[in-house]
């Protein structure tokens, strides 16, 4: 089985300072792993995927996420954040093969102030 | 734009009274899911399809049902909606091999 942590449930930030969001995972196969974001009362929507290859991935709205196998983490990064990134972020991860259930951290909601 | 639709984006029902809650996609994923997400929580899996096949979660209350008629097509019911299943609930879709779910904007439900 599958788990995430996500080790912040806020982050406060001001407007055009950088942030990151940080998540860890825990599995015993291998897996991809996903970033979303979700605005007060819509769905979620994909910011940044990891499958294989480079550990540096980048995503849409500026945002990039590093996948460091050693540390079993997959921390979101943005170096300058707007009031519209205000949301709150899911990290999650799903088994390779199969029907790719996701397993979904807590959350992180972020706060960008003026 | 192919996408996920869930309809009604918001349901008022009253207690004990069955709901039924639709997805549609026009994606062509073989991979369904029903997730409920309740009030500053990660979304929970409920259940999921996987081609035709029906996969329940262990601890998803009998109260939740789901149909899957065709690929395009998902449905939840709840056959007597208590308080504590009000919440949203969010349909998504994927491809097997790490696509992503696409999710849809979500059916916010009310329990009166």
């Amino acid at each position: 089985a599958q788990s995430v942590t996500q080790l912040d449930s806020q982050v406060p930030v001001f407007e055009e300072a950088p942030v990151e969001l940080r998540c860890n995972y825990s599995s015993s196969v291998s897996v991809y792993l996903f970033w979303y974001v979700q605005y007060p009362n819509q769905g979620l929507q994909l910011l940044l995927k990891y499958l294989s290859g480079s550990t540096l991935v980048k995503g849409i709205n500026g945002f990039e996420a590093e996948f460091n196998k050693s540390q079993t983490s997959f921390h979101l990064r943005k170096p300058s954040v707007h009031i519209s990134d205000t949301a709150e972020y899911f990290c999650a991860v799903s088994a390779q093969g199969g029907s790719e259930k996701l397993v979904f951290g807590k959350g992180t909601k972020l706060t960008v102030n003026p | 734009d192919a996408m996920v639709i869930q309809n009604p984006r918001y349901q008022v029902t009253q207690f004990g009274k069955p709901v039924t809650l639709s997805c549609s996609q026009t994606l062509n994923h073989n991979v369904m899911y029903w997730y409920q997400q309740k009030s500053s929580q990660a979304p929970k899996l409920l259940f999921h399809y996987y081609d035709k096949d029906f996969n329940n979660e262990a601890d998803t209350p009998d109260n939740f049902q789901s149909r899957r008629p065709n690929t395009s097509f998902c449905f939840l019911d709840i056959r007597s909606p208590g308080l504590g299943d009000a919440a949203m609930y969010l349909c998504a879709t994927t491809l097997t091999g790490g696509y992503g779910y696409t999710f849809g904007s979500g059916t916010r439900l009310t329990v009166v």
